[in-house]
């Protein structure tokens, strides 16, 4: 089944501890991306990778680091995270950004 | 810059009335896609419609149809004789062809179909 996994899918942790967030996806997709969906906010980008090796920066990058060292893993890194960093967050891949976005199912964190 | 504007955050009406939910955008390329998804209340992102620039023709898909106008940068989304299982929140999204490849959203329109 194609699909976009992540995990956890929720997560509390105080502020300034490193996290990351696991994103997979079994689609051979080259264009992955993270979002953070907040209310009255939308969904935005927070990084995007193009291939391996080859990412770069959305619209909210700040306080978060991907990594892209294989085509089917998007690790987000919260290196140390704030309470302004409690959201929603998706992964998603896709073809690419004119395509069809799969979404993973989300992953809630809190940040005390 | 690209963006995307939904005016509406939230709609309610009752089941089986006609909705149109408002999509403006800006962008200043010549090619770019433009994209519904649907986020009903179990949370996940549900692909709805893709559409390129160059491609004016209205859509329809069952009770879901999709208003391109170029001219006002609009794609505006009705869905017909509503129902409840129709109750989510939708968003547009805007994709460059070439450039930076970023996928910009717009804040979404929470729907409420009323029984």
């Amino acid at each position: 089944e194609a699909q976009v996994t992540q995990n956890p899918r929720y997560l509390i942790t105080v502020t300034g501890k490193k996290l990351t967030v696991t994103c997979s996806q079994n689609m051979n997709h080259e264009y992955m991306s993270w979002y953070r969906q907040d209310p009255g906010l939308g969904l935005r980008q927070i990084y995007y990778s193009m291939n391996v090796e080859v990412t770069d920066k959305g619209d909210v990058p700040e306080g978060y680091k991907v990594s892209r060292k294989e085509k089917r893993n998007f690790p987000l890194i919260l290196e140390s995270p704030s309470p302004n960093q409690t959201s929603l967050y998706f992964c998603a891949s896709s073809l690419s950004p004119n395509y069809e976005q799969y979404f993973g199912p989300g992953t809630r964190l809190t940040v005390t | 810059a690209q963006k995307v504007t939904q005016a509406q955050t939230e709609i309610s009406v009752v089941e089986k009335e006609d909705v149109t939910l408002d999509c403006v955008y800006e962008t200043r390329d010549t090619t770019y896609y433009l994209f519904w998804y649907k986020q009903p209340p179990s949370g996940e992102l549900v692909f709805l419609i893709r559409r390129n620039s160059f491609d004016e023709q209205n859509e329809i898909s069952g009770r879901y149809s999709w208003n391109f106008q170029k001219s006002t940068s609009s794609f505006n989304f009705t869905i017909t004789a509503s129902q409840v299982v129709d109750s989510a929140v939708y968003f547009c999204a805007l994709s460059r062809f070439s450039g930076a490849q970023k996928l910009v959203f717009g804040q979404g329109t929470r729907l409420t179909i009323n029984p």
